[in-house]
């Protein structure tokens, strides 16, 4: 069964202090990985897709990478503006066209000034 | 913004109801999918639509049910409506590739 795995659930960071949210996944045939920030009571914003292990997408402070197994969302120098829930979703070959996104959990990031 | 909305934003009804959502898509974009979002959990695959006919269903039962109009419109209907369905309920439309864009979300609270 395909599966999405996301840590740490919950992440407190200084300002300007970078780290890494991590997505764990389990698939038969990965045909796209995904990244999107969600705010509070709002619908989830589309950030990165990654196809293939070695591909890297970048978007003014964040770095998303993909391995065979994980993909990591690196947040450099955050600002009190990237808090928000980060979510990670695959999309398999199994799924053929019905567009069935399996999220994970997601990552709450709260970055203090 | 993506060029999806969802209406209504925020919706109250009883147990045994009966709801509609409606999503409006991108133009162009002839592919629309529903999510349901617990709070604290990642959105989970209702189904999908493309070309107005349903081609892929998640774990829901059949008083989950859709409809997909010529002018990218979309309706999510739930009948005899629980407690559990208390939850974000969001579309998401895409073109030709994989990616798929949401819309805001529709706040469905079951008393």
């Amino acid at each position: 069964e395909d599966q999405v795995t996301q840590s740490p659930e919950a992440l407190r960071l200084q300002e300007g202090e970078s780290s890494s949210l991590n997505c764990s996944y389990t698939v038969s045939g990965l045909r796209g990985l995904f990244w999107y920030r969600q705010d509070p009571g709002k619908g989830p914003e589309f950030l990165f897709t990654l196809y293939s292990a070695g591909e890297e997408k970048e978007k003014e402070r964040l770095k998303a990478t993909l391995t065979k197994k994980e993909s990591f969302l690196h947040i450099t120098a955050p600002k009190p503006e990237d808090s928000a829930t980060y979510l990670c979703a695959v999309l398999s070959h199994g799924s053929g066209n019905t567009g069935k996104l399996i999220f994970g959990q997601g990552t709450t990031l709260q970055v203090k000034p | 913004e993506t060029g999806v909305t969802q209406s209504p934003t925020h919706l109250i009804k009883t147990r045994g109801q009966q709801v509609t959502l409606r999503c409006s898509s991108q133009s162009g974009h002839n592919t629309v999918s529903w999510y349901q979002q617990a709070l604290g959990q990642g959105p989970q695959f209702i189904f999908q639509y493309y070309r107005e006919e349903e081609n892929g269903r998640g774990n829901f039962p059949p008083r989950f049910s859709g409809l997909q109009f010529p002018n990218y419109s979309s309706e999510l209907n739930v009948n005899a409506l629980e407690l559990d369905d208390s939850a974000l309920y969001l579309c998401a439309s895409r073109e030709a590739g994989d990616t798929q864009y949401f819309g805001p979300g529709t706040r469905l609270t079951v008393l």
